[in-house]
């Protein structure tokens, strides 16, 4: 039973550059979360697709943005990269078993990024 | 914004129980207690939740007071790879779907 899986693990990039992350939930879940985690802090959460939509966001501003594809996987973009964006970037996925209800989450290992 | 409050670090004994306390004082009715782990560079690892009664699975057992404000999770035999940051979380039984991550609990099994 494949976990949630993240991709690329680490990644390098420059100032104002974009990047994409991706994550292929938990098999059998439908709902992908993603957080940052800085280092020495705790995971904050970005945000959650459900149903290829949008449905909940967390204090980030517009250049982090998602998809969701018909498969359940999920990208993370974020746009004009800053150096405080490096973090460890987590994707966790669970299944939506009644409107409504939270489910609880199981996390990837995450994508390391770094900005310089 | 947090909701819990754990104590930053504790150390524990391989072989022994590790009681991990976590004080959520605020918590509502509808509020579930969440626990994660952490292990150096990894993601969390779900390791059990519960709502008010007392709840235990493979990995370990929590105990909720009766007034709901404050938790327990108990580690039954710990080992060095338990070696972790521990997170208790309170999180609505709906229509939030957020977990709210705090500094937690460093824990660390000495041989």
């Amino acid at each position: 039973d494949a976990g949630v899986t993240q991709s690329p693990t680490h990644l390098i990039k420059t100032r104002g550059q974009q990047v994409t992350l991706r994550c292929s939930p938990k098999s059998g879940h439908d709902t992908v979360s993603w957080y940052q985690q800085a280092l020495g802090q705790g995971p904050q959460f970005i945000f959650q697709y459900y149903e290829e939509e949008e449905r909940q966001r967390g204090n980030f501003p517009d250049r982090f943005s998602g998809h969701q594809f018909p498969n359940y996987s999920s990208e993370l973009n974020v746009n004009a990269l800053l150096l405080g964006d490096s973090a460890l970037y987590l994707c966790a996925s669970s299944l939506e078993q009644v409107a409504g209800v939270t489910e609880t989450q199981y996390f990837g290992p995450g994508t390391r990024l770094l900005v310089l | 914004d947090a909701k819990t409050t754990q104590p930053p670090s504790m150390d524990c004994a391989e072989g022994r129980a590790a009681n991990l306390p976590c004080n959520h004082s605020t918590i509502s009715g509808n509020e579930y207690v969440y626990w994660y782990r952490q292990i150096h560079s990894q993601g969390p690892q779900y390791i059990i939740h519960g709502l008010k009664n007392n709840e235990t699975n493979e990995m370990a057992s929590l105990i909720i007071t009766e007034d709901r404000k404050s938790s327990t999770l108990i580690l039954p035999h710990a080992t060095l790879r338990d070696t972790a940051v521990y997170y208790c979380i309170v999180r609505p039984s709906r229509n939030d779907y957020k977990l709210s991550f705090g500094a937690g609990t460093t824990v660390t099994v000495r041989a």
